[in-house]
């Protein structure tokens, strides 16, 4: 079946230098895609969107890019803290750009070294 | 706002064993959905609602009901627990937007079948 997935389970970074996190998905019918950032023990947090129509998009500190040709999503996340430290998730709707109906990834763990 | 509310948040079943799972949200979103997540594994969706009334069944909905009779409240029922359904319990919601269409997440419910 069809799925989201990333390259790199585990990222390890020191504090202040730059992260990206990658994604690979392989339906080409998704036109939505979202990042969230999960913490030990809570829910995920949501953190960056995109659209399909769409090939950048920038947050406070996060960057998202699109690139639809290789189906390819990545994260980046400027002057990484330690409180960046969580397990990353991209997640894919197919469809109706809504959330309501989102297919993960795996997940990557990113540690901040101090 | 309290947000997204689950309760509770551990439970161990025996086998064959029922339980609802509760999940509320003061933010009167129109969407809600369950996910599970299983170690190492991003979320998969169980059941969804875009609505009071309305459900859908999501990629793993085999042995759980749901039910959507507030826009509020909407309850994942276990009518006969197995093994297999040992996992966290994630319940979400979201108000559909032009731009931004933030899913939140509640904090979680972590069962344990035995």
């Amino acid at each position: 079946g069809e799925s989201v997935g990333l390259h790199l389970p585990t990222l390890s970074v020191q504090e202040g230098d730059n992260s990206i996190i990658n994604c690979a998905y392989s339906n080409s019918a998704s036109d939505y895609f979202i990042w969230y950032k999960q913490e030990s023990g809570k829910g995920p947090q949501f953190i960056i969107d995109i659209r399909s129509n769409m090939d950048k998009r920038q947050g406070q500190r996060v960057t998202v890019l699109l690139n639809k040709t290789v189906k390819h999503l990545s994260l980046q996340i400027a002057a990484t803290q330690p409180g960046d430290s969580a397990v990353y998730f991209c997640a894919e709707n197919i469809g109706g750009g809504s959330n309501y109906k989102l297919t993960f990834g795996k997940g990557t763990l990113l540690t901040v070294n101090p | 706002n309290a947000g997204v509310t689950q309760t509770p948040k551990f439970q161990v079943l025996k086998t064959g064993q029922s339980m609802t799972l509760q999940c509320a949200q003061d933010m009167n979103h129109e969407y809600m959905s369950w996910y599970r997540q299983d170690p190492g594994m991003g979320l998969r969706l169980i059941h969804y609602s875009v609505g009071a009334g309305i459900t859908d069944q999501g990629e793993v909905p085999n042995g759980y009901n749901v039910s959507r009779s507030t826009t509020e409240d909407f309850p994942l029922r276990l009518l006969s627990a197995a093994p297999s359904q040992t996992s966290v319990y994630f319940c979400a919601s979201s108000k559909p937007g032009l731009l931004t269409d933030t899913q939140y997440f509640g904090p979680g419910t972590r069962l344990t079948v035995l």
